[in-house]
């Protein structure tokens, strides 16, 4: 069946660092891909999602691109804030499987001044 | 704002007890999902309702049972509450079922069972 794995957390990195959180995709079909973001005490809220393959989908400074080739989706962000510091969600959508969100465990992020 | 919302936020049962959680979206979507979060399990679906009318079980039904009262309002019973459903339960919409936009979610619900 479909599935998403992310790198392990948590994450620890200093104000201004680069940002990458790995996540890669067992998938049947072609799914549309998303990245979530969780802020403390609040429910999840969309990042960016990138629906075929080569797609990069952006916001809020972060990017992820779609590669269907090593079947990745690998969220990016040049220079963290203290205010990125949150639990991020990989999931994936397959529309031959019921189109139904399947999430990753999470990565939390901890960025310090 | 629109969007998603859920009741009670905090809810501590004792273990036998039943109770219901609420969730209402004002965003005309047709597709709603209950999903459970645990520590290092990530998100785990309950149950979904594709459309009004239907209802579906998801990864981990058991001990739970759903109602789509109409097109806004998708509720969550546990009808005798375990410490195993200690969890912070969301509800979440998406216009239908094949989510190319995403999901809405809502707070959270945050229920432990003693």
């Amino acid at each position: 069946g479909n599935s998403v794995t992310q790198m392990e957390g948590p994450v620890t990195l200093s104000e201004e660092a680069f940002l990458t959180i790995n996540c890669t995709y067992t998938a049947t079909g072609y799914p549309s891909l998303f990245w979530y973001v969780q802020y403390p005490g609040e429910g999840l809220q969309l990042l960016l999602k990138a629906t075929k393959a080569d797609d990069k989908g952006s916001n809020k400074g972060f990017e992820a691109t779609y590669r269907k080739e090593t079947t990745s989706f690998h969220l990016e962000k040049g220079s963290v804030q203290v205010s990125d510091s949150a639990v991020y969600f990989c999931a994936l959508s397959d529309k031959n499987q019921g189109g139904k969100l399947i999430f990753g465990q999470g990565t939390e992020l901890s960025v310090k001044p | 704002n629109a969007g998603v919302t859920q009741t009670p936020k905090f809810q501590v049962l004792k273990t036998g007890q039943s109770m219901t959680l609420q969730c209402a979206q004002d965003m005309n979507h047709n597709s709603m999902y209950w999903y459970r979060q645990d520590p290092g399990m990530g998100l785990r679906l309950i149950y979904y309702s594709a459309s009004e009318g239907t209802t579906d079980k998801g990864e981990v039904p058991n001990g739970y049972n759903v109602s789509r009262l109409n097109k806004r309002e998708f509720s969550l019973r546990l009808e005798s509450a375990a410490p195993s459903q200690t969890s912070v339960y969301f509800c979440a919409s998406s216009e239908n079922r094949l989510a190319n936009y995403g999901y809405t979610f809502g707070s959270g619900t945050r229920l432990t069972v003693v």
